[in-house]
């Protein structure tokens, strides 16, 4: 079964302080994986992409990994900001399909 | 840069009535799919539409319906309303064969339904 699991589900953190968010898959066979950013009552935004064949890319803060081996993918947010405050979801989809499947999502809260 | 577009932003409506919301893709974007996310849930895929054809369902109710036009714009039809149908309505869209996977999502259409 195609599953996508993000963990923590909360995190708390400090303003300035980096944190890192899971992503684990056994999606089959895997296409990409994306990273969104979610304000509370919004569309989710899209910070990274991902295909097989990358490792690493960054957005500003943001700066994603990928492991095809262990099917695992993490989220950096370096010098967080209070604005960071959202849902971050992990978003991958399998090859050869339109579907799309989502992870259960991290909700993040900086404190200033 | 041109966004999907959606509308209305926000809706209103009583148990048993219906709704339609509209998704106005990026152009030239060929794929439409909608995503209902409840409170304090993540968005659940309802349907997708590729060349105006359907190519996916996903948990839509049979008491919904969805369509792609000829202009690429597609719209949601949503039938004898419940509580539960109170969400929100998201519409994303893409181009298929890009190397990026161009997938961008609307702002969605809150729909509460008393």
């Amino acid at each position: 079964k195609n599953q996508v699991e993000q963990s923590p589900q909360s995190l708390i953190i400090l303003e300035g302080k980096n944190c890192t968010l899971q992503c684990n898959y056994t999606v089959s066979p895997f296409s990409n994986l994306r990273w969104y950013k979610q304000d509370t009552g919004r569309g989710p935004v899209s910070l990274t992409i991902m295909t097989f064949s990358e490792n690493t890319k960054s957005n500003g803060r943001y700066t994603a990994t990928l492991d095809a081996d262990t099917k695992q993918s993490s989220l950096h947010i370096t010098a967080s900001q209070l604005s960071d405050s959202a849902s971050y979801i992990c978003v991958v989809s399998a090859h050869g399909t339109y579907k799309y499947i989502f992870g259960t999502g991290t909700r993040l809260k900086v404190l200033a | 840069a041109a966004g999907v577009i959606q509308s209305p932003r926000h809706l209103i409506k009583e148990k048993r009535e219906t709704a339609t919301l509209k998704c106005y893709p990026i152009p030239r974007h060929d794929t439409v799919y909608w995503y209902q996310q409840g409170p304090g849930q993540d968005p659940q895929f309802l349907i997708s539409f590729y060349e105006k054809m359907q190519s996916d369902k996903g948990s839509i109710p049979d008491r919904f319906s969805a369509q792609q036009f000829s202009d690429y714009h597609s719209e949601l039809n949503m039938s004898s309303l419940e509580l539960g149908d109170s969400a929100l309505y998201f519409c994303a869209s893409s181009l298929q064969g890009t190397k990026n996977y161009g997938y961008t999502f609307g702002s969605g259409t809150r729909l509460t339904v008393v």
